[in-house]
């Protein structure tokens, strides 16, 4: 079975830009996450989607937003992108409430 | 709310000793508790899973962990170190439900010296 997908790997923006993230979970899987992870800060939660829905968010502006399509595959956008949007952005996905998170390798974001 | 403590960024053994990470947490609800590894340039890897039934949990690469309601803890150990154990061990909770969101703690860096 394949496991969670997530494109780019890797994105070199400059303030001001937008960006969209991509993430294909693993299949069966509804529900997809969105984490930021930096050095100072850690792992942080963005939001998570079910069946197309938001279900859950954490606490970043509105400048970070989400979707999933009816595939379950997940898009994450920033906007007005800033120095400290810098970090690497993980997707996770799961097949029911209360199972393990199965991670993607990342997008690495630098913002120049 | 929920939240997670590992205490210490660094922790540094021998290959062949005794691996500890110590993980505690705060629930208002009954935990779900989760060890995950992340090597380098890599996303995280489920190691283990606590979610209520037996209270000592094995896992994958010879690590397990012993969730201790008395204690709030949930402390990852193996046996014997090996060099490929050398990577950044996350301890994360989150409670039954559906729209109970994962937390994770900050994270310990795991060296095995040779």
């Amino acid at each position: 079975k394949a496991g969670v997908t997530q494109t780019p790997r890797y994105l070199i923006k400059t303030r001001g830009q937008q960006v969209t993230l991509s993430c294909s979970p693993i299949s069966g899987h509804r529900s997809v996450s969105w984490y930021q992870q930096t050095p100072g800060q850690g792992l942080q939660f963005l939001f998570e989607y079910f069946s197309e829905t938001q279900r859950n968010k954490g606490n970043f502006p509105g400048r970070f937003s989400g979707r999933q399509f009816s595939n379950s595959r997940s898009e994450m956008n920033v906007s007005t992108l800033e120095l400290g949007d810098s970090a690497l952005y993980l997707c996770a996905s799961r097949a029911e409430e209360n199972q393990p998170q199965h991670f993607g390798d990342g997008t690495r974001l630098s913002i120049l | 709310a929920q939240s997670v403590t590992q205490l210490g960024s660094h922790v540094s053994v021998s290959e062949g000793a005794l691996v500890l990470l110590r993980c505690n947490y705060s629930s208002s609800v009954p935990p779900y508790l989760f060890w995950y590894v992340q090597y380098p340039n890599q996303g995280l890897q489920l190691l283990l899973k606590y979610t209520s039934a037996a209270t000592l949990v094995k896992g994958i690469n010879g690590f397990e962990a012993e969730f201790k309601k008395s204690e709030t803890s949930f402390h990852l150990t193996k046996p014997s170190a090996h060099m490929s154990d050398a990577a950044e061990y996350f301890c994360a909770v989150s409670g039954p439900g559906a729209n109970s969101k994962l937390t994770f703690g900050k994270g310990i860096t795991l060296s095995v010296r040779p």
